[in-house]
């Protein structure tokens, strides 16, 4: 149990264009997901939480316009780069926690970004 | 300083060796301690989740917990070259569920 999963597992795309990643909570209702984004040999950095049906918080220093998060249903969030440059190249993780009452988060495969 | 100091190694250890894995933290609210192990290029997998003080043992894992010294530990028994990934601790206090990640150790498995 508890499998998240995201997809696309890695993207390569062109400077200005915009990149949408899925996450999915395969077996059981995610009411939180986190997106995080991991540099080569560093640890998780939280991005921004989101709570279904309402608006994601964004961690400080995180641009809202730039990585826009939507959390449509209970099982499915997306995490939108738009206008992506090379320095937005990255692994990008997210997490679910399910709503048991427990403070775990289960994480997806993470999914890699290079833009050229 | 950081919220929570984690040695990034490289950690190397024969196969069939004990391993201890250990975490800093300065935030005494904390209450909610997990241990993750990241695979190269792989999202991190939970090993182990512990609430407050105390031991808990799964495995060939154990998880201990001392709130007084502001530290937990991870040890492995009898380490396989399979255990070679890095080892994430993480740490969130109640009713956030706003996690606060160590860097990270490197371990190595040697065969």
């Amino acid at each position: 149990g508890a499998v998240v999963s995201q997809h696309p597992s890695w993207v390569i795309c062109k400077s200005g264009t915009s990149v949408k990643i899925e996450c999915r909570s395969l077996d059981f209702q995610a009411t939180t997901m986190f997106w995080y984004r991991q540099f080569p040999k560093q640890s998780l950095m939280l991005m921004a939480t989101s709570n279904e049906g309402s608006k994601a918080t964004y961690e400080q220093g995180v641009e809202k316009d730039k990585f826009l998060i939507n959390h449509a249903s209970l099982t499915l969030s997306t995490l939108t780069v738009t206008s992506a440059h090379p320095e937005d190249s990255s692994f990008y993780i997210c997490s679910a926690r399910d709503g048991q009452g427990l403070e775990t988060q289960y994480f997806g495969p993470g999914t890699r970004l290079l833009v050229l | 300083q950081k919220e929570v100091e984690q040695d990034p190694g490289p950690l190397s250890v024969p196969e069939g060796a004990i391993v201890s894995l250990n975490c800093t933290y300065s935030n005494s609210a904390f209450q909610y301690f997990m241990w993750y192990r990241q695979y190269s290029r792989k999202g991190p997998e939970l090993l182990m989740y512990t609430y407050s003080s105390g031991n808990k043992e799964d495995g060939r894992f154990t998880a201990q917990v001392d709130k007084s010294s502001k530290y937990i530990s991870l040890f492995i028994r009898d380490s396989q070259p399979s255990d070679s990934a890095t080892y994430l601790c993480a740490m969130t206090t109640s009713g956030t569920y706003k996690y606060i990640f160590g860097t990270g150790t490197r371990l190595k498995v040697l065969a």
